[in-house]
């Protein structure tokens, strides 16, 4: 079975510091990986994924994230924090392949507050 | 286009009741999900549409629970007899269907069961 783990349920850092919220997966087969953000009051918004190719990968807004097999992880970064991106922070990850059910499998989230 | 769109935004209701909770996905879009966002417990899978084929229902927490997709467009999500505990965030996200796609989700359904 897959599970998601985000160590931290909440983080804090300064404006212009960097951020860096952690993921790490469990599953048989290397999956399909997501990050969501979820800003106060609004639905969730896709941020960036890993399916194939580049193990590094770079979204919305200045974050990007790196798939590491070897660690089975999928850590959020972004150089220089914004007071804009103060929000929930989702990882999530769904079987590749076809056939397959493409449900996500949620990580708890991590509450990121930017101090200004 | 349009996005995902639930409604109503936010349903309360007694202890017992029924309700059902709408799902518009995107046009276009042949897999359709339903997710529950609570506090304690993020959030986990309820429902999912491919196509026409059989929906999987794995993720349902109990036979109170039920769900349609009409026409490979729209769904209803069926709470009958709702307990307290079944108070969350309904969300309804859908994509392409295909591996890898992305899934967009709707703003959700907020249900507070007294």
């Amino acid at each position: 079975a897959q599970s998601v783990t985000q160590l931290g349920s909440h983080v804090s850092v300064s404006e212009g510091a960097l951020v860096l919220l952690r993921c790490n997966y469990s599953s048989s087969v290397p999956p399909y990986l997501f990050w969501y953000v979820q800003y106060p009051n609004q639905g969730l918004q896709l941020l960036l994924k890993y399916t194939t190719g580049a193990t590094l990968v770079k979204g919305i807004n200045g974050f990007e994230a790196e798939f590491k097999k070897s660690e089975t992880s999928f850590h959020l970064t972004k150089p220089s924090a914004h007071m804009s991106d103060a929000a929930e922070y989702f990882c999530a990850v769904s079987r590749p392949g076809a056939g397959n059910n493409r449900k996500l499998i949620w990580g708890l989230g991590t509450s990121l507050a930017v101090n200004p | 286009g349009a996005g995902v769109s639930q409604s109503p935004s936010n349903k309360v209701t007694e202890k017992g009741k029924d309700v059902e909770l709408r799902c518009d996905p995107i046009s276009g879009h042949t897999a359709l999900y339903w997710y529950r966002q609570s506090l304690g417990q993020g959030l986990e899978f309820l429902i999912y549409f491919q196509g026409n084929s059989a929906p999987d229902k794995s993720g349902l927490p109990s036979d109170r629970f039920s769900a349609e997709r009409t026409g490979g467009s729209v769904s209803t999500l069926t709470i009958q007899r709702t307990q307290q505990e079944d108070s969350a965030v309904y969300l309804c996200a859908s994509s392409r269907g295909l591996a890898g796609n992305t899934q967009y989700f709707g703003p959700g359904t907020r249900l507070t069961v007294l």
